[in-house]
């Protein structure tokens, strides 16, 4: 098993550009959740699902985008870069819906530069 | 949401020290995730424990679900225990979707 995956591991963008970070796990897993990483703060939760077709903001998910049409599959969207999403971004998945109680799994992450 | 706060920030040891680092959060749970990101930027789950204690090698996790605290101690510690130690939890007894994580530990061990 490959566990979860993220793409690309590295992007610089300018702002006001947009792009998708790709998040794929092959452990059948229900639970998938993006968060994002900054000094200084703990990992912060943006946006989460507990199957396929069902999506739910998180702490801040303001700017970002998701949906999940696959089990494998929980891409993020980055509408309008700006340089406050500058930060480095784990994408983790989990058994069951109680996402909580359940051993999380990471990406590797995703280190993301707005100009 | 879940106030999670773990001390301290930043841990200095020789190699072989007894280390403890601790985690105390704000609402009731029924579990708590330790976590190790490594220098290279990885998050693997250590433990995730409800009650009592977890040992794993060198790494042993306490919590009292009473007091709201838990403890990650690493026994004769070693430089490639270097790392940020993560505790998170869960908004509550009932509700387990979302993680709430505290800011890290970062642990520097010196040979």
């Amino acid at each position: 098993n490959a566990g979860v995956t993220q793409t690309p591991k590295f992007q610089v963008l300018k702002t006001g550009q947009s792009m998708t970070l790709q998040c794929a796990q092959d452990m059948n897993h229900e639970y998938m959740s993006w968060y994002r990483q900054d000094p200084g703060m703990g990992l912060r939760l943006i946006h989460y699902s507990v199957g396929a077709g069902i999506t739910d903001q998180g702490e801040v998910p303001n700017g970002y985008n998701v949906s999940r049409s696959t089990t494998e599959d929980f891409p993020l969207r980055l509408l309008s870069a700006a340089p406050s999403q500058t930060s480095v971004y784990f994408c983790a998945s989990s058994y069951s819906s109680q996402g909580g109680y359940n051993e999380q799994f990471f990406g590797p992450g995703t280190r993301l530069t707005v100009l | 949401k879940n106030e999670v706060e773990q001390s301290p920030q930043n841990l200095t040891a020789q190699e072989g020290e007894f280390i403890t680092i601790n985690c105390s959060y704000s609402v009731g749970i029924s579990a708590l995730h330790w976590l190790q990101q490594h220098p290279g930027g990885g998050i693997v789950s250590l433990f995730m424990l409800s009650s009592g204690k977890k040992k794993h090698g060198r790494l042993i996790a306490t919590i009292n679900i009473q007091e709201k605290h838990s403890s990650l101690h690493i026994t004769a510690s070693h430089p490639r225990d270097s790392a940020v130690y993560i505790c998170a939890a869960p908004p509550g007894e009932t509700s387990g979707s979302r993680l709430t994580f505290g800011e890290g530990t970062q642990l520097t061990v010196n040979p």
